[in-house]
């Protein structure tokens, strides 16, 4: 049963530290998605991936986030230094991406990793 | 870039009634997919139903189904026999093939009543 897996899926880090969150998106994707979601503002993209080169990061707050694809099997969004306004619940998310056919074309979600930073 | 709006943030309905769920968008693509999710409390997000653009038919998966008007840019998901467990957020999705981009509505959150 393939499946997009996060981890930690629960983080509590004191303010200032370093967050590293993970993500192994399904075999074969090769779109991955890093969305957040806060009670206020709903889902946020925060950056994504093609054959793991960045095609979107507008979205992400560059001076403390980064994310990369290290290899096909791995993502990683990093927060350093980490702040309270960084509580959320993250996402990642893969699909199949563009090819000859649009049959099949469907984005599955991890189980998100809920982060709290005090 | 695509926007999607999802005009009711909040519906209510009675358990085994019928519901419906708005959600319009814009673009200019021709070729592109539209998603339901369905977030519960636990906060997963689980898709529900799925429509191509270039499919006339409209998608159906158990007891629910969607009503995708192309020309009018309205992709709306209607829940049958609505259950207890229907209880949840549910978020419209656009997928822009050309980008690859995924683009979420702000969401409905559904409350079924027994």
């Amino acid at each position: 049963d393939a499946r997009v897996t996060q981890t930690p899926r629960h983080k509590v880090t004191e303010m200032g530290q370093e967050v590293t969150m993970r993500c192994q998106p399904i075999l074969g994707h090769n779109t991955v998605f890093w969305y957040r979601q806060t009670m206020m503002q709903g889902l946020e993209l925060l950056a994504y991936f093609r054959n793991r080169a960045p095609l979107d990061d507008s979205g992400m707050p560059k001076d403390r986030f980064s994310a990369e694809m290290p290899d096909a099997t791995l993502a990683t969004l990093k927060i350093q230094p980490s702040e309270p306004r960084d509580s959320a619940v993250y996402f990642c998310a893969s699909g199949p991406g563009t090819g000859s056919s649009l049959s099949g074309n469907t984005i599955y979600f991890g189980e998100g990793s809920w982060l709290t930073v005090v | 870039a695509q926007t999607v709006t999802q005009s009711q943030p909040e519906m209510s309905v009675q358990e085994a009634e019928t519901v419906t769920l708005s959600c319009t968008y814009d673009t200019s693509e021709n070729n592109y997919y539209l998603f339901w999710y369905k977030q519960p409390p636990s906060r997963q997000m689980i898709l529900v139903i799925r429509q191509e653009a270039y499919k006339q038919q409209n998608a159906t998966e158990n007891r629910f189904s969607v009503n995708f008007q192309k020309a009018a840019k309205s992709f709306s998901l209607k829940i049958s026999d609505s259950q207890l467990g229907d209880t949840a957020m549910y978020f419209c999705a656009f997928f822009n093939n050309a980008g690859n981009m995924l683009t979420f509505g702000g969401g409905t959150r559904l409350m079924v009543k027994p």
